[in-house]
């Protein structure tokens, strides 16, 4: 099946601080999501992304469909980022399921 | 619009008893996927419905587990006479399309621990 990779595995970052996730997937795709899950365990949708870019507030993604790498950034970090972050895909013409890559584990300390 | 529904949110259960997840998709929504993530690890797959239907299982463990999304109600995922190693978040996500071609909803999971 399609191998999904996310980049680094973990972060530690000084709240104020940006940074930059990296999801690299190794087939082509027709869905790309971002999300995060918080240190309570629940996920939360943050961007639904299989080419182009977005931006939600402090959060933008960018998906290089072609390159099969898509990058989530994070702007001025604050405490309540802290939690995994998880990159999915589905395949093309296999699409009945999303491939969660392994994780960001970021924590922002105050 | 009320996001992903699941009940409980946390479950309890001895060795050998039934857990029944519950989950309501978002309005308007059809399709329900189930997903399990083992601690420490990421979402996995386990099976893909309609109203009525299984579209695909691949993922679900061959004994024990089963689904079902119902023409009235919510989809339910059972495992019977569990485990330890069902201990676990379940986690259930819906969308207005079939497949994978349109943006999936995450409900907040269910975490199962078994004792």
């Amino acid at each position: 099946g399609i191998q999904v990779e996310q980049s680094p595995p973990d972060l530690i970052l000084q709240e104020g601080a940006n940074s930059t996730l990296r999801c690299n997937f190794s087939d082509s795709v027709n869905n790309l999501q971002w999300f995060h899950q918080n240190p309570w365990g629940q996920l939360i949708n943050l961007f639904y992304i299989p080419s182009g870019t977005k931006q939600n507030g402090r959060l933008s993604a960018t998906t290089v469909a072609t390159e099969r790498y898509s990058l989530l950034y994070i702007s001025s970090s604050q405490t309540t980022d802290s939690g995994v972050y998880f990159c999915a895909v589905s395949p093309k013409n296999t699409g009945n399921q999303f491939y969660f890559g392994t994780g960001t584990s970021l924590t922002v300390i105050p | 619009n009320a996001g992903v529904m699941q009940n409980p949110r946390h479950l309890v259960r001895r060795r050998g008893q039934e857990a029944r997840l519950r989950c309501s998709p978002m309005k308007g929504h059809s399709h329900v996927y189930w997903y399990r993530q083992l601690p420490e690890e990421g979402l996995k797959f386990m099976v893909y419905l309609q109203k009525e239907n299984i579209i695909d299982e691949s993922g679900m463990p061959k004994e024990r587990f089963s689904a079902e999304f119902p023409k009235e109600g919510p989809s339910i995922l059972r495992i019977q006479q569990v485990v330890r190693g069902d201990s676990a978040a379940y986690f259930c996500a819906s969308s207005p399309l079939p497949g994978t071609e349109a943006r999936a909803f995450f409900g907040q999971g269910t975490r199962l621990t078994v004792v």
